[in-house]
């Protein structure tokens, strides 16, 4: 089983500044890598897939990068509603694992 | 649109099986390439895969729970049902059913969740 690890688990940022979140994985997952969003009370929604794909309706302030083992999701400018937690999550080798997830609080 | 909504009982107790079932619609089960899985997320915690099932009846499931999960299609019906054996308080969490299509099994379209309580 692959196991993505996330990090920082908590990161705090002030509005308007920039977010950077990693996902290491155990090992090379290619570019099957998507990241989600998830507020309180709600279910996930996806933000990037294929390590970099905006998904529909994502503004392009999301944006992800990376491949085989290291990744990155950055949120260029952080408005109010980014402030969430956010999980990648591997499709490569047919048994999916998602990351513990990292929380995005307002600093 | 694509939709999805989980059913099921909200308290069963321990060593009971959960069934639980998602209803769909804008999409066929019958598509090639698409597909629903099942994920869940104890209070507070992460996000779990549990299983999968393809449009061609291709199944997946989490190898630590691959005993204890079921995972099959109604394509009639627009339904999939997950059923977990010998349920235990652990296994207390929100249930998601969610949508997967010809790009890879990453979740685009998400159920609500039901939160299912294990407890005597």
């Amino acid at each position: 089983e692959i196991v993505m690890t996330q990090s920082p688990a908590t990161l705090s940022v002030s509005p308007g500044e920039r977010a950077t979140l990693s996902c290491r994985a155990s090992q090379s997952v290619s570019s099957n890598l998507a990241w989600y969003q998830q507020k309180p009370g709600q279910a996930p929604r996806l933000l990037i897939y294929g390590a970099s794909t905006r998904a529909t309706g994502i503004p392009a302030r999301f944006s992800g990068s990376g491949s085989g083992t290291e990744f990155t999701l950055t949120i260029s400018s952080l408005q109010s509603e980014d402030f969430a937690v956010y999980y990648c999550q591997q499709y490569n080798n047919w048994l999916e694992t998602f990351g513990q997830g990292t929380k995005v609080e307002i600093k | 649109q694509i939709t999805l909504k989980e059913s099921g009982p909200t308290l069963v107790k321990p060593t009971q099986t959960l069934t639980l079932t998602c209803t769909f619609s804008g999409f066929s089960l019958s598509t090639s390439g698409v597909g629903v899985g099942w994920i869940r997320q104890p209070p507070g915690k992460a996000l779990e895969w549990l299983a999968l099932i393809y449009w061609d009846d291709d199944k997946r499931y989490s190898p630590s729970l691959k005993s204890r999960l079921t995972i099959t299609k109604d394509t009639s019906k627009n339904q999939v049902v997950l059923t977990m054996t010998n349920m235990d308080p652990v296994d207390t969490a929100t249930y998601y059913c969610a949508h997967f299509g010809v790009a890879g099994t990453f979740f685009d379209y998400w159920g609500q969740g039901t939160l299912v309580t294990v407890s005597s």
